[in-house]
């Protein structure tokens, strides 16, 4: 089945720096790949996703990269703010069960002031 | 806005017991899961539903099943709960028919004793 991987599992940036979060996913099928922010004691919100017909997407301060070839798609966070601090969660839907939704482990971001 | 609710914030059980975790949702989804949430092993797939009375094993279904006789609820039951199934519980839904969205209910903290 689907296996993604998530790196950093933790990362701190000075506010103002850029965050880069990268993922890897086994199935090369895999067509949908959204990214999921939770602030502590709340529950995970969808903050961008992508699907393997587009190469980048942009919303104002975040974009994700997708590389088809290597099974690589990225989460760039521009200009941070304090609150950006929260774990992200990078996500794959195999394209055998298009429901199905596979998460990496996480990547607690933490911005210095 | 759609709601995801679980009936128990928190839950308290002793080894041994049979669990039962509740979630509805109100926007008529089609889909809808149930993931374990552990720190550094991310949000892990137990078990998800695409229909009424349907269901597929996520990737960690032992010792754990699932029913759903309405749409609007999906339950997680715990036949025998042990120790190692101490974890946060979140039941999420997404609207089927090529939109994948989540939404996530608020979870379950279960400590089994």
């Amino acid at each position: 089945g689907e296996n993604v991987e998530q790196h950093p599992s933790t990362l701190s940036v000075q506010e103002g720096d850029s965050a880069v979060i990268k993922c890897t996913y086994s199935d090369s099928a895999s067509n949908y790949f959204p990214w999921y922010k939770q602030e502590l004691g709340k529950r995970p919100q969808l903050i961008i996703d992508i699907r393997s017909n587009v190469g980048e997407k942009k919303d104002q301060r975040i974009a994700v990269t997708l590389n088809k070839t290597a099974k690589h798609f990225s989460l760039h966070i521009t200009e941070t703010q304090p609150e950006d601090s929260a774990v992200y969660f990078c996500a794959a839907s195999p394209v055998s069960s298009a429901s199905k939704i596979i998460f990496g482990s996480g990547t607690r971001l933490s911005i210095r002031p | 806005d759609v709601k995801v609710t679980q009936s128990s914030r928190y839950l308290v059980k002793r080894t041994g017991e049979k669990v039962f975790l509740e979630c509805v949702q109100d926007m008529d989804h089609e889909n809808m899961f149930w993931y374990r949430q552990d720190p550094g092993l991310g949000l892990r797939l137990i078990y998800f539903s695409y229909d009424v009375k349907m269901k597929e094993k996520g990737d960690i279904p032992e010792g754990y099943s699932v029913s759903r006789e309405k749409k609007e609820r999906f339950s997680l039951i715990l036949e025998s709960a042990s120790t190692n199934q101490t974890s946060m519980y979140l039941c999420a839904s997404s609207p089927g028919g090529g939109l994948e969205k989540l939404f996530f209910g608020s979870g379950t903290q279960l400590s089994v004793l």
